[in-house]
């Protein structure tokens, strides 16, 4: 069974300043996919940057950048320049496969960030 | 981008009632819906997975006499908690997988029972 980890429930950070949210993953396949959400108190779920597990450059997107370490089976989301409106739950997730024509996405704990002014 | 619209964004039903929930695809077909459920402070747990045109794959320990999921079209999926309870108040969330084998989510339903 694959498996999400985020080990820190909550984070500080000041505002201007870079942050590293932790995530480590369980799976056997060799084929995978791993996400990063944003999740504000309205409770969407917005979308930050993906890793697919046969990339070989760690993604980015603008302050996002994902710090991708196979061997680890960790995939850390990095937030430059923190922002206030950055303050929200983080979610790491991970698709397997395709396994049996499936595709689900499974989420970890999350991690609540507070950005300080 | 892919759009998926979810209604009702929030809703309070009494004791006992069913309660229908709908997540649309605005500009893809959606083959492939999840729902998922999310307690307060906690993660988004995946309930289960509907494929267009055939019968839901609940995840275990999910009861799908209770949550009654539907994908009758490429473009709407439809979950229906039955003779809900307080236990089932929560915030209920959607999400579509995209031709490019991503994600796109509802703006999820906050289910309050009384």
């Amino acid at each position: 069974a694959q498996k999400i980890t985020q080990t820190q429930p909550g984070m500080f950070v000041q505002e201007k300043e870079a942050v590293t949210l932790d995530c480590t993953y369980d799976t056997s396949d060799q084929s995978y996919g791993l996400f990063w959400y944003k999740q504000p108190s309205s409770g969407e779920m917005i979308f930050l940057i993906y890793q697919g597990s046969y990339d070989e450059q760690n993604a980015t997107e603008g302050r996002y950048s994902l710090n991708f370490q196979k061997a680890r089976k960790s995939a850390n989301l990095v937030i430059s320049a923190s922002q206030l409106g950055d303050s929200a739950m983080y979610f790491c997730a991970m698709r397997e496969g395709p396994r049996d024509s499936s595709y689900k996405l499974i989420f970890g704990s999350g991690t609540r960030l507070l950005v300080r002014p | 981008g892919a759009v998926v619209s979810q209604h009702p964004s929030r809703v309070i039903c009494k004791s006992g009632t069913s309660v229908k929930i709908e997540c649309r695809s605005l500009d893809f077909q959606a083959t492939t819906m999840f729902w998922y459920r999310q307690f307060p402070k906690q993660s988004l747990m995946l309930m289960a997975t509907s494929n267009e045109g055939s019968k839901a794959t609940y995840e275990q320990g999910v009861e799908k006499d209770k949550f009654l999921i539907n994908h009758a079209s490429l473009t709407l999926s439809t979950l229906t908690v039955t003779s809900a309870h307080p236990e089932d108040s929560s915030f209920y969330i959607c999400s579509a997988l995209t031709p490019d084998y991503g994600y796109t989510f509802g703006s999820g339903t906050r289910l309050t029972v009384v």
